[in-house]
């Protein structure tokens, strides 16, 4: 069975402090999908980035990086230099390769940056 | 760009009461599906479509019914809302040939008293 976990419930920083946001999955399928999701306190879902299980190489985006390390079945998410409107919760998010919006999610991980 | 739009925002129902969360997009996506949101158990995957005319349940679908008669519009019915169905409910969407990400909506907060 697919399972998403994020142990971290909730952790705070004081801003510029660096962040590191751990996801840990775990599936059968050699071919998967795995997903951040940004839930600000609005309430909306914003996607942050996917990622294919063949492709291992990190990423960055300006602030934000992610280390993807099948070995350990892990896509941990990084922030740099904290802001306060990096607060929200982050989800972390598992697909079947076919099936991309059939996702399955952790718990979620919520961020609080204090000034 | 509206994207993917539901309605109502909020709605609190009597327990036993039915209604419709409508769900619609206009970006022609194939795939649609409805979320709920509990705390501290992130999302699950009520029921999902293909394509028109073609659903199927997810992770958590007791309690809701869906259709789909049209590529555009995948609303969810509550026909006998109950306390346990008090949550936030997210309806996503996907261009399924082009791999990108799930769409998702803007949420409807329910509360069944």
């Amino acid at each position: 069975a697919q399972k998403v976990t994020q142990a971290q419930t909730e952790i705070s920083v004081v801003e510029k402090e660096d962040v590191t946001l751990d996801c840990v999955y775990e599936t059968r399928d050699t071919t998967y999908y795995l997903f951040w999701y940004k839930q600000p306190p609005s309430g909306e879902l914003v996607f942050l980035i996917r990622r294919n299980s063949f492709d291992e190489q990190n990423e960055i985006s300006g602030r934000y990086s992610w280390n993807f390390q099948k070995s350990t079945s892990s896509f941990n998410f990084t922030i740099t230099a904290s802001q306060v409107v990096d607060s929200a919760v982050y989800f972390c998010a598992l697909s079947e390769a076919v099936w991309t919006d059939k996702l399955i999610f952790g718990t979620g991980t919520r961020l609080q940056v204090f000034p | 760009n509206a994207g993917v739009t539901q309605t109502p925002k909020f709605q609190v129902l009597k327990t036993g009461q039915s209604m419709t969360l409508q769900c619609a997009q206009d970006m022609n996506h194939e795939y649609m599906s409805w979320y709920r949101q509990d705390p501290g158990m992130g999302l699950r995957l009520i029921h999902y479509s293909v394509g028109a005319g073609i659903t199927d349940q997810g992770e958590v679908p007791n309690g809701y019914n869906v259709s789909r008669s049209t590529t555009e519009d995948f609303p969810l019915r509550l026909l006998s809302a109950a306390p346990s169905q008090t949550s936030v409910y997210f309806c996503a969407s996907t261009n399924q040939g082009k791999n990108t990400e799930a769409f998702f909506g803007q949420g409807t907060r329910l509360t069944v008293v």
